[in-house]
């Protein structure tokens, strides 16, 4: 059974850093793509990054030299480290299994529970 | 950025009785449409891809339809676990990952 768990929420001020972790059970981080998702409150769903099997990554312009995507393939665990945070990106992070369509653009067969970041002074 | 749009954004249904739900899309997305469950607290669960492909493990009463710009998901006979909010997804196009509809919460009548 897949089994994604993400720690590391919480409150943070303006401007700070936070790093999100996301332990995999049941499934190989390495071998899949992955992405982060994000759901501020009472809002909808924001694709935010993603990590190619090969390496390869990409982000939303909203998070674009902010974010930085990795993983660890030795703990199984896939990674968001947050810089410069703004009011803006407080949300509940998911991370999700990804998979890429022939058109090229994603969605996202297993999700975490989440794990919330609340940017705030 | 295609905009995705869902009506009702709220529908009351008593348990047993079916449920129809539309996502629209501001330009076609072939059948590169993907459906989501959210229940409160809890992450999104995959339902249907490809406009119509049920996700492993999703029962039979979840259908999907619908290509280019219309889509509709159907639940044939609601039951108690299935009140929740309803989020389409169309990865035809950019952004990356998709762009999402605003959702449609599925409540007890």
């Amino acid at each position: 059974e897949v089994q994604l768990v993400e720690t590391g929420g919480g409150l943070i001020q303006p401007g700070g850093s936070l790093r999100l972790s996301c332990a995999a059970s049941g499934f190989t981080v390495s071998s899949n793509y992955m992405s982060w998702v994000r759901q501020a409150p009472g809002k909808g769903l924001e694709w935010v990054s993603v990590i190619y099997s090969g390496g390869s990554t990409y982000y939303a312009d909203s998070v674009k030299g902010r974010f930085t995507i990795s993983r660890d393939n030795s703990k199984n665990t896939l990674y968001l480290q947050m810089n410069s945070l703004r009011a803006e990106d407080t949300a509940v992070y998911y991370c999700a299994s990804t998979v890429i369509a022939v058109a090229g653009a994603y969605y996202f067969d297993y999700w975490g529970q989440g794990t919330l970041v609340t940017v705030s002074s | 950025e295609i905009v995705m749009t869902q009506s009702p954004a709220t529908l009351s249904v008593s348990p047993g009785e079916r449920a129809t739900l539309s996502c629209r899309a501001s330009q076609s997305v072939s059948s590169n449409l993907a459906w989501y469950q959210q229940k409160p607290g809890q992450a999104p669960r995959l339902l249907i891809y490809g406009a119509s492909t049920r996700a492993t493990g999703i029962p039979a009463r979840f259908s999907g339809s619908g290509s280019g710009t219309e889509f509709t998901l159907t639940i044939s006979s609601l039951q108690s676990e299935d009140f929740a909010v309803y989020y389409c997804q169309q990865y035809n196009n950019w952004p990356l990952g998709g762009t999402f509809g605003g959702g449609t919460k599925v409540e007890i009548k």
